[in-house]
This record gives C-alpha cells, sequence and structure tokens, in this order.
C-alpha cells in the first residue's frame, strides 16, 4: 500500500508543452513537497505546502505552479517546457512542518524532446 | 554553494564489515539531519535522523553521529549486508523550517 505516489512515472514530451504531475499521500500528513533532481543528481527543494498552504517557494520559474487541492494531494503544473526541465521530480510529505522525516514517492522521470 | 557535501561518491566494502559514509555541511543553522537510502527507480527511503542536542543516535545496524564543532556527521552501518547496496544521501534542513539541504550521495556496494 504504497504511502506517496506519484502519476505518472515516466513522461516524454516535447518542448513548449504544458504537463501536470499528480502526487497523493495516504499517511495522513500535513505538509507535502515537490523536489527536482537533476542531471547531475543534486536533489533540491521546489515547493512546501502545510494543510493546502503554500510555505516555501524556492525561485522557481513561475512556469512552475503547484496546487493542492487537500492537504493528501499536491500536483504541480509545467507551463510551455523547456529543455532544462528534463530531471526526476519528487514529491514528498512529513508530519507537519516542525523537524520531522519526509518521505517520498518514487519520482516522475520528465524528458523534453 | 553546496552546504551538504558527501565527499565520496563510492564506497565497496565486504558482507559483514563496518560501512562508514561521510558528511560534511558549512551551514552552522542546520540542526536536524537526517540519512537516506535510495535504490534506483524509486525515491529515497528515510533511514535514520539526529537533532543537533545529540552526539549520536543508533536504530538497529544503523548508528549516526553529529559532531558539530567539525560541522561532520557519519552513518556507521554494522553489519554491512549486501542489500545495503544503495545510494545514500546526507540531508540537514534549519530549525523548525523544513527545507532540507541534500549532498550528492555516496553509491555504498556490499560484496558477499
Amino acid at each position: 500500500d504504497t504511502a506517496v505516489s506519484q502519476t505518472p512515472k515516466y513522461l516524454v514530451t516535447q518542448m513548449g508543452n504544458d504537463k501536470s504531475i499528480k502526487c497523493e499521500q495516504n499517511l495522513g500528513h500535513d505538509t507535502m513537497y515537490w523536489y527536482k533532481q537533476d542531471s547531475k543528481k543534486f536533489l533540491k527543494i521546489m515547493f512546501s505546502y502545510n494543510n493546502k498552504e503554500l510555505i516555501i517557494n524556492e525561485t522557481v520559474p513561475n512556469r512552475f505552479s503547484p496546487k493542492s487541492p487537500d492537504k493528501a494531494h499536491l500536483n504541480l503544473h509545467i507551463n510551455s517546457l523547456e529543455l532544462g526541465d528534463s530531471a526526476v521530480y519528487f514529491c514528498a510529505s512529513s508530519q507537519d512542518h516542525s523537524n520531522q522525516p519526509q518521505h517520498f514517492g518514487d519520482g516522475t522521470r520528465l524528458s523534453i524532446l | 554553494d553546496q552546504q551538504v557535501k558527501q565527499n565520496s561518491p563510492s564506497l565497496s566494502v565486504q558482507e559483514g564489515r563496518i560501512s562508514i559514509l561521510n558528511c560534511d555541511y558549512t551551514n552552522s543553522m542546520f540542526d536536524y539531519f537526517l540519512w537516506y537510502k535510495k535504490y534506483p527507480a524509486e525515491g529515497p527511503t528515510f533511514l535514520i535522523s539526529i537533532s543537533s542536542i545529540k552526539d549520536k543516535n543508533e536504530d538497529g545496524r544503523f548508528t549516526v553521529f553529529l559532531n558539530k564543532s567539525a560541522k561532520h556527521l557519519s552513518l556507521h552501518i554494522v553489519p554491512s549486508q549486501p542489500g545495503d547496496s544503495a545510494v545514500y544521501f546526507c540531508a540537514a534542513s534549519e530549525a523548525g523550517f523544513q527545507k532540507l539541504v541534500f549532498g550528492t550521495g555516496t553509491r555504498l556496494l556490499v560484496s558477499p
């Protein structure tokens, strides 16, 4: 029974397209995150939401728009995709936004042609 | 600006021996540290954490040591098992601020 699930697992698309990645957690956690792992394997935070409210937004282009319809879901919509957006995107969740371990999904590999 | 560094990209150890993975950090505001394990095509899995008020935390075969003055932490795995072969990431965050900063990872290979 997957705790943090992301769909799709793989996403191949053309430059300029708009795409969404969905994330759901069944852990009852209040806080959710999006991370990006680039080609050099750096894993960097992009956004964090606590109870549907944005609490971290790390210098991410405004082509990226997270949306949290409820605290169990945090989706990532990307407009006008660029070659540099190719990466693995990980969703994560934690109990709250204090010092608690974050639990990760298996990632979505986005490839831009 | 790499605030969390894992200077060894890889480590090979024989089954049954100790694995020691190292991590250095530069931000003195970090006060919560974690280790994650990652298998290919999977997300990072939380292993063990330590807060800055402690210098050691144990969980089964895994022990994390924190040396605040040296800004250094290490993960000891004893005894190492082939199933421990994975990439290990060190991560850190500032007090009450859940922005994890990750190192670049160390690939551990445990051979039978």
